[in-house]
């Protein structure tokens, strides 16, 4: 049983534009919801959270919006430089503060 | 100070064979985790350390033994291996106080087991 599901395990996006990454979930009982960058022989770098009670944070490039009543939640990254092409997990925090993370999106920003 | 630190980076070791994976954290925090994470998949929890006190273990067989020494200190001695144990061995930690502001949890670079 997936509690965090990314469904698209790759998503190719123009230098300057938006990439949009999204992320569903099962357990209600998540408090916090957490978007992490990962590069290959790397761990995980913690890029931006949500609190299960709020709809949007943004923090410079980066926006994660939840839609509680659909369990989706999602990063948009704006504008997107070349830098940012990397694995990204979406993780739902539990209650003693381990993550349960999706499956990942490779995200690839072209020059 | 926002480093988890772990060590070997690197380990090869036999079936027959015993050898531990250590990590450290100084930023006071008092949850510590073990991740694995195979190729092309996510990390999936093994263990939770709550002030040094062992709270959750996802059902990881027993050739797996974490150790919490002190607050700053995680072990995961491994024993009997099997080759499809070889993975990346993430350790990682967070502040537990429900005061705190911070929400995440700061990763290691991993240990990279193969299992001959």
């Amino acid at each position: 049983d997936q509690q965090v599901k990314q469904n698209s395990p790759s998503l190719s996006v123009q230098e300057g534009r938006i990439s949009i990454l999204n992320c569903d979930y099962t357990n209600s009982m998540f408090d916090y919801f957490l978007w992490y960058k990962k590069y290959p022989a790397e761990g995980p770098t913690f890029l931006i959270s949500i609190s299960s009670i709020k709809d949007k944070n943004e923090d410079g490039r980066f926006t994660v919006f939840l839609n509680k009543s659909a369990k989706h939640l999602s990063l948009h990254i704006v504008p997107s430089q070349p830098g940012d092409s990397a694995v990204y997990f979406c993780a739902g925090r539990g209650s003693a503060r381990q993550l349960t993370f999706g499956s990942g999106t490779q995200l690839t920003v072209l020059p | 100070d926002t480093e988890v630190t772990q060590t070997p980076k690197h380990l090869v070791m036999g079936m027959t064979n015993k050898k531990s994976l250590k990590c450290e954290q100084h930023m006071g925090h008092r949850a510590m985790y073990w991740y694995k994470q195979k190729a092309k998949k996510p990390p999936e929890l093994m263990f939770v350390y709550s002030y040094e006190k062992l709270s959750i273990n996802e059902s990881v067989p027993s050739r797996f033994s974490p150790e919490c020494p002190n607050s700053s200190l995680l072990n995961l001695h491994l024993h009997a291996l099997q080759p499809e144990d070889s993975a990346l061995y993430l350790c990682a930690s967070s502040q537990l106080e429900a005061w705190t502001m911070g929400t995440e949890a700061f990763f290691g670079q991993g240990t990279r087991l193969t299992v001959v």
